[in-house]
């Protein structure tokens, strides 16, 4: 089943503790980014990676890093996590040029 | 910098009324859009993109939207909308030379459909 996996789907941490949040696609896309959705302001985009070992910033990447070193994969790290970060994060995949987005199921984090 | 608006943030119909949800875009050069839809609890789903081509486009479940290019609008229709459509909807809008990866989405509009 063609799929986007976010791991974990919930996480409450404290803040500056570093914490991953795993992304994995199986339909061999080229193209990945992360979104974060807060009330009001829709999803706003973090990173964006055209293809292995290529990323870019998006709106709003201050706090974040990416790596994409295998094709499947697109970890998003939070090396010092702050309360504004407190979000709900969603991972997506598509082929190139971006066309239609396959969304995982999203990534609750709440930062105390 | 780019920017996509949804006038609506909040609409409440009842069920069988007609809906429109506006978007509009800043960008003057070649767009691709899109809509997509995220029921309750659930992540986003395409409705529908455009590319190119016939402006009036159809998508899932009923839905359409028309690309004005001279108004930078993108509207989402559907003549007569079920309790099922209950949901958010997210316009976004991405350069169409596919050399960039900004998919920009506009704040999204969340729709109520009354039984």
């Amino acid at each position: 089943e063609a799929q986007v996996t976010q791991n974990p789907r919930y996480l409450i941490t404290v803040t500056g503790k570093k914490l991953t949040v795993t992304c994995s696609q199986n339909m061999n896309h080229e193209y990945m980014s992360w979104y974060r959705q807060d009330p009001g302001l829709g999803l706003r985009q973090i990173y964006y990676s055209m293809n292995v070992e290529v990323t870019d910033k998006g709106d709003v990447p201050e706090g974040y890093k990416v790596s994409r070193k295998e094709k499947r994969n697109f970890p998003l790290i939070l090396e010092s996590p702050s309360p504004n970060q407190t979000s709900l994060y969603f991972c997506a995949s598509s082929f190139v040029p971006p066309g239609e987005l396959f969304f995982g199921e999203g990534s609750r984090l709440t930062v105390l | 910098a780019q920017s996509v608006s949804q006038h609506n943030h909040h609409v409440i119909l009842s069920e069988a009324a007609s809906l429109e949800l506006g978007c509009n875009y800043s960008y003057g050069g070649t767009v691709n859009l899109f809509w997509y839809v995220q029921y309750p609890g659930q992540h986003l789903q395409l409705l529908l993109k455009y590319f190119s081509g016939d402006p009036l486009v159809k998508g899932i479940k009923g839905f359409e939207a028309e690309f004005i290019k001279s108004k930078f609008s993108f509207n989402l229709r559907k003549p007569s909308v079920q309790w099922s459509d209950t949901a958010e909807y997210f316009c976004a809008v991405i350069h169409g030379s596919g050399n960039t990866g900004k998919l920009i989405f506009g704040q999204g509009t969340t729709l109520q459909v009354k039984p």
